[in-house]
Order: C-alpha cells, then sequence, then structure tokens
C-alpha cells in the first residue's frame, strides 16, 4: 500500500521556524512536492524534489532523503500570511500522477 | 504564466441535477488534466486523469457513469456530476500538466468548484 504520512497542525509566532515533515512508504517513488493552501483556495506549488538534498526558494526550503522515504519542508521567518495548509504529494514512475498526504495545517500567530 | 480557471466557482443546485464544471488551461496546452475531489479539513483525493482525445482513467472507487469527464481539446476538460445528491457536494479542483514539460514540471491548479446539492 501507500501512505503519505503528515503531523497534523502547529502553531508557530511570527518570525520562527517550523519544519513539517512527510515520509511515504511507495514503490515506483519519483519525486516529492509541496503544496500550500489557503482556506478555501486552490493549491499552489511550492517546491519539488526528486534527488536527496536541499532545494531553496526564498524563504521556503524542501528537502529529501530517498534512502529514509523522507521529506520536509521548511517555513522561515514566518509571517502572518504564511497560515495554510501545507501538502505534500508523491510523484509516480509511469505516469503524472500525485498522491497527496493528509495535510498540515499552520496557524501563525503574532 | 501557467494559469488554470475553472468555471463556474461555486454552484448550488437541487438534488438529482446535474452539474457540468469547466477545467482550462489559459496559457499552456495540457495534454494531461487531473481531477480531484476535497472535502472539508481533508487532503485532496484524485478522481480521474483526463488525457486529450482518450477516455479518462478513473481512481478505484469513482464511478465513471456519476462523473463523466470529457477532454475533447489541449486546454479544457469538464466533469460532469450527474444526477447530484447532497453526499457530492465537496470542493472540486483540477490541475493541469503542462505539455511541453518534462518530469520535473509540476501540475497547475484550478481555483477549484465549490458544489453545494441541496
Amino acid at each position: 500500500g501507500q501512505s503519505l504520512e503528515q503531523p497534523s497542525e502547529v502553531t508557530a509566532v511570527e518570525g520562527a521556524i517550523v519544519q513539517i515533515n512527510c515520509t511515504y512508504q511507495t514503490s515506483g517513488f519519483y519525486g516529492l512536492s509541496w503544496y500550500q493552501q489557503h482556506d478555501g483556495g486552490a493549491p499552489t506549488f511550492l517546491s519539488y524534489n526528486a534527488l536527496d538534498g536541499l532545494e531553496e526558494t526564498g524563504r521556503f526550503s524542501s528537502f529529501l532523503s530517498r534512502s529514509d522515504s523522507y521529506g520536509h519542508l521548511l517555513l522561515q521567518e514566518l509571517q502572518m500570511k504564511d497560515s495554510a495548509s501545507y501538502f505534500c504529494a508523491v510523484k509516480y514512475y509511469g505516469n503524472n500522477r500525485l498522491a497527496f498526504g493528509k495535510g498540515n495545517q499552520v496557524v501563525v500567530i503574532p | 504564466g501557467a494559469v488554470v480557471s475553472q468555471h463556474p466557482s461555486r454552484v448550488i443546485c437541487k438534488s438529482g441535477t446535474s452539474v457540468k464544471i469547466e477545467c482550462r488551461s489559459l496559457d499552456f496546452q495540457a495534454t494531461t488534466m487531473f481531477w480531484y475531489r476535497q472535502f472539508p479539513k481533508q487532503s485532496l483525493m484524485l478522481m480521474a486523469t483526463s488525457n486529450e482525445g482518450s477516455k479518462a482513467t478513473y481512481e478505484q472507487g469513482v464511478e465513471k457513469d456519476k462523473f463523466l469527464i470529457n477532454h475533447a481539446s489541449l486546454t479544457l476538460s469538464t466533469l460532469t456530476v450527474t444526477s447530484a445528491h447532497p453526499e457530492d457536494s465537496s470542493f472540486y479542483i483540477c490541475s493541469a500538466r503542462d505539455r511541453s514539460g518534462g518530469w520535473g514540471e509540476t501540475q497547475y491548479f484550478g481555483p477549484g468548484t465549490r458544489l453545494l446539492v441541496l
């Protein structure tokens, strides 16, 4: 079977750093994407990792360890607008389907 | 670039009616589009993969006669919820894959359609 495990919710203050973890058990793994979704909105793409290591995009960075079937998204210098749900999603070999994790809600407080 | 639109953004209908949702890639060609459903506080669940010029591929448990998908052109896919019932009320989101992209590209999501069946 396949599962994407993510913790459910985290609250942090502005300026703090939050790390969201994602573990997966899947055959045919190709890459791991991260999406942000504000309440009532559509998912927006944040980052993608196909190889081990770190991908940095501004205040956000994503990490992948294929040997550990693990990835994480690091949110730095948190701002109020970062309050949203964050999803990891696995891309499979052979097709372009994405399997989304359960999501992690981040609440940023002043 | 890479804009995907959906129409309508919100629809309320009576039980038993059919509802059509359009998904358009505005500035790129999409050979493949995906339809997701999302219930409140839950993740996105893939319903089907829509391929231009061929039949859609449905995920296990999704009734193809209930959720009709048509991908008639490289920029348009439609999802029709037939004989809608209250349990079909959900947030329906499409995404599109850029035809010119390789394995490293991502899917671009539409803004979603919120369906409420009374």
